[in-house]
């Protein structure tokens, strides 16, 4: 029943390592997107796709990757982890691209030591 | 570039009570504005979304109106209940796409 799922909900590792964000949407949405959200709790897009195309890409580290195997998946690889990397990580979806209603997963809480 | 302000960051009133949050663009060109509730430690849940041709939407005891013409959003809660306490966020986009959130609003209702 889940809309928008994410895992792995906690994620610990140290500075240097590389991991990976997996979402996934069984809304037949078109548009995916990854947030990040600050320890002020502020959120800022970071990038989004449309169809497995990348539509958004804000000023993000090169570190951070997200690949798109297919619509319903939105996955974000970060490599060499730096502490001002943790934060929490949302993933969202949208019926289309453009000013529609966004769903948002449970995000993921990336610690990095 | 684009900047959201939610006043006030946080709220606390008794059960019961009825309450207005506020949100504003320095840039009033949003084509529409979504409200989500955030509870701690979890994600975004959608409220309201209001089209760009909506001036508000109603959903039960929330009730949000935009005046695009401003770039000012409200969001009211009538005869609140402990289990409205969370952290309300309102995000519009203005670049294609992109939504642009407020820092929130932080309500705490006392039983």
């Amino acid at each position: 029943d889940t809309a928008v799922s994410q895992t792995p909900k906690y994620l610990v590792t140290q500075m240097g390592n590389d991991k990976s964000i997996k979402c996934e949407q069984n809304l037949g949405h078109d548009t995916m997107y990854w947030y990040k959200q600050d320890s002020k709790k502020f959120l800022k897009i970071m990038f989004s796709y449309n169809n497995k195309e990348l539509i958004i890409n804000e000023t993000v580290p090169n570190r951070f990757s997200p690949k798109s195997p297919d619509k319903a998946h939105l996955n974000l690889h970060i490599n060499s982890l730096e502490l001002g990397d943790s934060a929490v990580y949302f993933c969202a979806s949208s019926h289309r691209a453009g000013y529609n209603e966004q769903f948002f997963g449970p995000g993921t809480r990336l610690t990095v030591l | 570039k684009q900047e959201v302000t939610q006043i006030p960051a946080a709220l606390s009133v008794p059960e019961g009570e009825n309450l207005v949050l506020n949100c504003s663009f320095t840039d009033s060109a949003i084509y529409n504005l979504q409200w989500f509730r955030q509870d701690p430690g979890k994600g975004l849940t959608s409220l309201l979304l209001i089209q760009s041709s909506q001036r508000e939407q109603t959903s039960g005891r929330l009730n949000a109106s935009l005046d695009k013409s401003s770039g000012r959003s409200t969001l009211y809660i009538a005869a609140s209940q402990p289990g409205d306490s969370a952290t309300y966020l309102c995000a519009g986009p203005l670049d294609f796409n992109k939504f642009y959130f407020g820092s929130g609003t932080k309500l705490n209702v006392k039983p």
